[in-house]
């Protein structure tokens, strides 16, 4: 079991530009989560998937996010047009994907994101 | 709707202390509790977590939560506070609903350790 990980660990990026960070789940985990933590604040919810089905975006922060699972493994969240208010910790969670709320996340260690 | 309020978002202690962080929930479906620990630059870590039957939970590095429905309330505590205890704290509460089990945190505790 070698973790959630997430690449890059950094990204510094001008504002307008597009960005894509990936994130690798722990083998055999069903369920994984995009989350958004910015400075002083706990992490906040974007989206999920249940293998490759994309099962809630409603709570991407806008048009300009996306995010794909094409083969139920890693995962991409793609942001365009990129804006200074972008600027946070992206995190990602997996988990076994039992379907109970009782489970486990398992988190990365995030991709920090800079915009200039 | 669930949400979470942490209180006090820095608490300070000594080596050796008490460590008390304080976490209220609220919810209109039983919860399911987790605290998990975010060390500088590194993903977040579960500490521990409440899903049903005994409601003092223990979980890792001498770290235990008590759920009181009465209450609302889900607070973190070690009898004795170390220096690698220092880290920020985040409370966090999850229900099955239409975002799969996704988790709703506070804003988080930094806790500060001195010698």
């Amino acid at each position: 079991d070698t973790g959630v990980s997430q690449d890059p660990r950094h990204k510094i990026t001008k504002r307008g530009q597009n960005v894509t960070f990936r994130c690798d789940p722990i083998s055999e985990h069903n369920r994984l989560y995009w989350y958004r933590q910015t400075l002083g604040q706990g992490p906040e919810f974007l989206t999920y998937f249940q293998n490759e089905a994309q099962l809630e975006k409603s709570r991407l922060l806008s048009d300009r996010f996306s995010a794909e699972r094409p083969k139920g493994s890693f995962s991409t969240l793609e942001i365009q047009r990129t804006e200074q208010g972008d600027s946070a910790m992206y995190l990602c969670a997996s988990s076994p994907g039992g379907g109970t709320a009782q489970e486990t996340q398992y988190f990365g260690p995030g991709t920090r994101l800079l915009v200039l | 709707a669930q949400s979470v309020t942490q209180l006090g978002s820095h608490v300070s202690v000594s080596e050796g202390a008490l460590v008390l962080l304080r976490c209220n929930y609220s919810s209109s479906v039983p919860p399911y509790l987790f605290w998990y620990v975010q060390y500088p630059n590194q993903g977040l870590q579960l500490l521990l977590k409440y899903t049903t039957g005994a409601t003092l939970v223990k979980g890792i590095n001498g770290f235990e939560a008590e759920f009181k429905k009465s209450e609302t309330s889900f607070h973190l505590t070690k009898p004795s506070a170390h220096m690698s205890d220092a880290a920020e704290y985040f409370c966090a509460v999850s229900t099955l609903n239409q975002a799969g089990t996704a988790l709703i945190f506070g804003k988080g505790t930094t806790l500060s350790v001195s010698s």
